[in-house]
Formats: C-alpha cells, structure tokens, sequence
C-alpha cells in the first residue's frame, strides 16, 4: 500500500505570495491532518480534515488554510508568507479521525518551504 | 491539554535494550499514550500506542504504570537505524496529537 504522499517537496517563495500544498492519503483514509515543523517551536498542529470537514484547528492565523476533496486528498494554502513561515510542513493521514484515541497517524515526507 | 515529559537525550549500545521514559502525571482517563518516532529528514513515524494495558507490537513494547501517570517505550534490541527523536503525546477526547520536544536517543555501534 503507498504510503502519504506530498508534493511538491520542496519550495522557495518570496515574502508576499501565496503558495499552495498537497497531501495525498493513504488510500482507506479519510482523516487528514496537517502540521507545521520548526527548529525553534518543534512540530505544532494546523488543522484537520475528515471526510471534507475541518475537526481541529490549531492557534495558526487565518493566513493558514485548508481544504479537502471527495477523495480525501487535501491541500494547505498560506497567503501573504511571511519570513517566519519558512518551514517542513507535514501531512498525515489517519483512518479513524481524532478524538478517537487510539487511532494511528502516518506521515508523508513533508513540503519543505522556504520564504525568502 | 495534558502534558508529557521526556528526557532532553539519552545514549544507547548497539543490540542492547533500551528504555524511553515518558512522565504524564496529568493524564485523564480517556488518554491513550502514543508514541512517534522522527529520523533524521524523515516525517514522524507511529511507533506504538496504549491506554491502559503493557502493548506490543514488531516494532517496540509500551509499559504503562498502574496508575498511568508515566509509561516506557522499550526498544528490545537497539540498532543503529533506531537513533532518532521519540515522542511521547497523549491523545484522546481532546483530537489532535500535540507533540513536545521528545528525547532524541544516541545509539552507539
């Protein structure tokens, strides 16, 4: 079975733009959630979709985006980047959503963006 | 959201077994204990999880104290491909896992 899939991998935007991310789960899985990875603040939750609904939102601001389709593949978009948006973003995919307790994340690989 | 705390690092021989300590003193009863792994460039990696009873599985086993207020990530036979930052997070009615810092484990040939 593939594993998470993310593209692209990597990314180099100018401060301003916009930019838009995919995840693709593994297939069965209808739960995505993404998340932000830094040196200084370690890995920090976004959101999450399930079945095209938004469960979970994590203390982002509105610039941070997402949306999900019918195939449960998912996308991430941050508008007007900042410096300090520099960073590997991760998908996972789950087949259970959360909230469930024991339910199992698998991670793709990551999107790393850098923000010049 | 309930906390976890883990040793900032720790060192490990080749082949020998380690232990992972995770302290949770503040963890409610729905909590399941996950545990993650992250390789150097690599997303996290799901290692094991538990709620109340000791689990085991190809990868590791998870000891969880009676009063479930810490647990041990036990890797049996510590290879070199073992080395990496181990997360220990609490995850349950609340959603989301949310990650800490993690112990990043040293393992020596």
């Amino acid at each position: 079975k593939a594993g998470v899939t993310q593209t692209p991998r990597y990314l180099i935007k100018t401060r301003g733009q916009q930019v838009t991310l995919s995840c693709s789960p593994i297939s069965g899985h209808r739960s995505v959630s993404w998340y932000q990875q830094t040196p200084g603040q370690g890995l920090q939750f976004l959101f999450e979709y399930f079945s095209e609904t938004q469960r979970n939102k994590g203390n982002f601001p509105g610039r941070f985006s997402g949306r999900q389709f019918s195939n449960s593949r998912s996308e991430m978009n941050v508008s007007t980047l900042e410096l300090g948006d520099s960073a590997l973003y991760l998908c996972a995919s789950s087949f259970v959503p959360s909230g469930q307790g024991g339910y199992e994340q698998y991670f793709g690989p990551g999107t790393r963006l850098t923000v010049t | 959201d309930a906390k976890t705390t883990q040793p900032n690092s720790m060192e490990s021989n080749e082949e020998e077994p380690v232990h992972l300590p995770c302290n949770h003193s503040t963890i409610s009863g729905t909590d399941y204990i996950h545990w993650y792994r992250q390789l150097p460039s690599q997303g996290p990696e799901y290692v094991i999880h538990g709620l109340t009873s000791n689990v085991n599985n190809r990868m590791a086993s998870l000891a969880i104290a009676e009063d479930r207020k810490s647990s041990t990530l036990i890797l049996h036979r510590a290879t070199l491909r073992d080395a990496a930052v181990y997360y220990c997070i609490l995850g349950g009615s609340q959603g989301n896992l949310i990650f800490g810092k993690g112990t990043k484990l040293s393992v020596k040939p």
